[in-house]
Parts: C-alpha cells; sequence; structure tokens
C-alpha cells in the first residue's frame, strides 16, 4: 500500500521556538495533504488542507499565521509551528490521498511536540 | 456541515466476545463510510469501509453495516483478540471531489484475554 512519513516522530523544544514538520508521499504523487492535530484519548482533529502549488485552507478557529503550511512539491508538505507555546503541544499527523480520490486516506506516523 | 457521533467512547470485552462500535452521521449526501484503527502512538489505518450503495461489507472477523434511512453505520469485530485493542474511529465523507472525512471521537476498544 501506500506510504505516508513524517519528519520527526518526536521533538521537544523551547517556548518561543518554532517547528518545522514534514510530511512526504513516498510512492505516489499528493496534490492534496491534510494535517490533523490529536490530543490524547480525543479525535483527529482537521487543522488544514495542503495544496501544492497553491495557499493551504484552514479550517475555522485555526491561525493560519501560527500554523504555517508549504506544499513544496508533489510528495512534500511541511507545517511550522511558530513560536510554539506549552499549549502546541500535542500530536500532529498528517494524511494523503491515493489518486485522484481523496476516498483511500494514507496516514502518516505522527509526530509528538512537547513544548516546554 | 457533517457530524458524527460515536459511542461508545469506550467497550471492555472478554477474549472470544464480539464487539459493536455505532456511529450517526447528519449528511445525507454523505456516501463513503471509513472505518480507522489506532494503536496507541500509532498512526490511523483503515480496516475496512463502505460506501451509501452496500449495505454491509464483511472483511474476516470484521464488518460494518449502513443504515442509509436512519443515518447509521456500525462496525462489528467477532471472535475478538488482544491484539484488536485499540482506538477506533469512524468517518463520513461524500465519496469524489475534495470533501474531507468527519471522524467521530473514537472508541477505546479494550479486550481481556
Amino acid at each position: 500500500g501506500a506510504v505516508v512519513s513524517q519528519h520527526p516522530s518526536w521533538v521537544i523544544c523551547k517556548s518561543g521556538t518554532s517547528v518545522k514538520i514534514e510530511c512526504r508521499s513516498l510512492d505516489f504523487q499528493a496534490t492534496t495533504m491534510f494535517w490533523y492535530r490529536q490530543f490524547p484519548k480525543q479525535s483527529l482533529m482537521l487543522m488544514a488542507t495542503s495544496n501544492e502549488g497553491s495557499k493551504a485552507t484552514y479550517e475555522q478557529g485555526v491561525e493560519k499565521d501560527k500554523f504555517l503550511i508549504n506544499h513544496a512539491s508533489l510528495t512534500l508538505s511541511t507545517l511550522t509551528v511558530t513560536s510554539a507555546h506549552p499549549e502546541d503541544s500535542s500530536f500532529y499527523i498528517c494524511s494523503a490521498p491515493l489518486g485522484g480520490s481523496t476516498d483511500t486516506q494514507y496516514f502518516g506516523p505522527g509526530t509528538r511536540l512537547t513544548v516546554l | 456541515g457533517e457530524n458524527v457521533e460515536q459511542h461508545p467512547s469506550t467497550l471492555s470485552v472478554q477474549e472470544g466476545d464480539s464487539a459493536v462500535i455505532k456511529c450517526t452521521y447528519s449528511d445525507s449526501a454523505s456516501n463513503y463510510f471509513p472505518w480507522y484503527k489506532q494503536e496507541l502512538g500509532k498512526r490511523p489505518q483503515l480496516i475496512i469501509d463502505i460506501r451509501s450503495n452496500v449495505g454491509e461489507k464483511k472483511d474476516q472477523r470484521i464488518a460494518v453495516t449502513l443504515n442509509k434511512t436512519a443515518k447509521h453505520f456500525s462496525l462489528h469485530i467477532t471472535e475478538t483478540q488482544p491484539e484488536d485493542s485499540a482506538v477506533y474511529f469512524c468517518a463520513a465523507r461524500v465519496s469524489g471531489g475534495s470533501y474531507i472525512p468527519t471522524f467521530g471521537r473514537g472508541t477505546s476498544l479494550i479486550v481481556h484475554p
């Protein structure tokens, strides 16, 4: 099946620093990727849709200046958490649909962000 | 927009028993319903899905049923095993285009040996 990777798998940073998370589709191209945030024992909350070659679409309540998304190529999307604070600590997961349809989503392994 | 309700939030069963997780959705236009299994600290993985032109789908010990009229769908796991222990998420979306799935809140399934 299709593989989506994320890097890093975990990161610990000081408050006020910025953290970049990469999401890659390893064996297929993805013009669209999705970024989710997941708190412990909670569901996946969609943050934004990353579109190759154009601006990301953010869900209501998600600050686009706080969570910068860049879809630089057909296989790479990055999420940068700017000026991170402890409340940004969470599990961030990306997903990419296989093929033209978004029915089948493949998830990355997730990135555990801890802000001290 | 779509709203997906999932119950129960926690389900504890003995090994060998059956487990049923139920979801309801609000948007009658939704026609694709995937189920994901997420083990602790790992990525969600698709385990089974169903489209609205089908009422039931089965894959070994896992089955999903869909009632379009009532707008609810269920995941059935038979002969549960300890390795079935995980969080299960249902989702609903409109197939095709750029519509994004809406996820339920998840069910933590615990299978006791």
